[in-house]
């Protein structure tokens, strides 16, 4: 498996409130992605990142942010949590972006009451 | 806009039964095609591409799927399926003008009875 990880696992947040959730891979790959998941829709691309400090937006990026200060560093933001951004998120990376495989990070499971 | 249907969203079958998964796309040129698999509680792994070539691919774990451009087509088959193939599939579609962003299907849930 790719050298992946997405901290944390599982969170449980409040309405309102900020959270970030970490994408560190240690592959050295140019292109992150976060995705979020939902039953009926599939996997969603929030944003991307092609290179260090660029980034650009997905399809569902409206109540998102993201940072990428280093390679290996892939931060996805929630300004003001809402219960509808309770979903898993998986952060993908890949070497060459568009043509080149994805490969997954294991999720984050995010609750917003 | 480009999307990515699979007609299948859930599927039961028996170990030993053969297996076929639709994947139809809307775009008209070149393309990227993958199949992507999620077992239960784990992140999503792929299965196999097609990028260019042989439109016969072959995967991991048995799987392949064959390219018909004239159809829009990547469908995912193996022959005999086994318990340890349940889990959910994706497919993807990346065309020459999308700029690094694959267009995902919704998914194929997949249940194999022992």
């Amino acid at each position: 498996d790719a050298g992946i990880t997405q901290s944390p696992r599982h969170k449980v947040t409040e309405t309102g409130t900020p959270v970030t959730l970490r994408c560190h891979q240690t592959e050295n790959h140019r292109y992150m992605y976060w995705y979020r998941q939902d039953p009926g829709h599939g996997l969603r691309l929030i944003h991307y990142s092609y290179g260090v400090k660029d980034t650009d937006k997905g399809e569902v990026s409206d109540g998102y942010s993201v940072s990428r200060s280093k390679t290996e560093d892939f931060l996805l933001t929630l300004e003001s949590a809402t219960s509808s951004q309770t979903s898993v998120y998986f952060c993908a990376i890949s070497l060459a972006g568009g043509a080149d495989t994805q490969y997954f990070g294991p999720g984050t499971r995010l609750t917003v009451l | 806009a480009q999307s990515v249907s699979q007609h299948n969203h859930h599927v039961i079958l028996s170990e030993a039964a053969s297996l076929e998964l639709g994947c139809n796309y809307s775009y008209g040129g070149t393309v990227n095609l993958f199949w992507y698999v999620q077992y239960p509680g784990q992140h999503l792994q792929l299965l196999l591409k097609y990028f260019s070539g042989d439109p016969l691919v072959k995967g991991i774990k048995g799987f392949e799927a064959e390219f018909i451009k004239s159809k829009f087509s990547f469908n995912l088959r193996k022959p005999s399926v086994q318990w340890s193939d349940t889990a959910e599939y994706f497919c993807a579609v990346l065309n020459a003008g999308n700029n690094r962003k694959l267009i995902w299907g919704l998914g194929t849930s997949l249940a194999v009875n022992p």
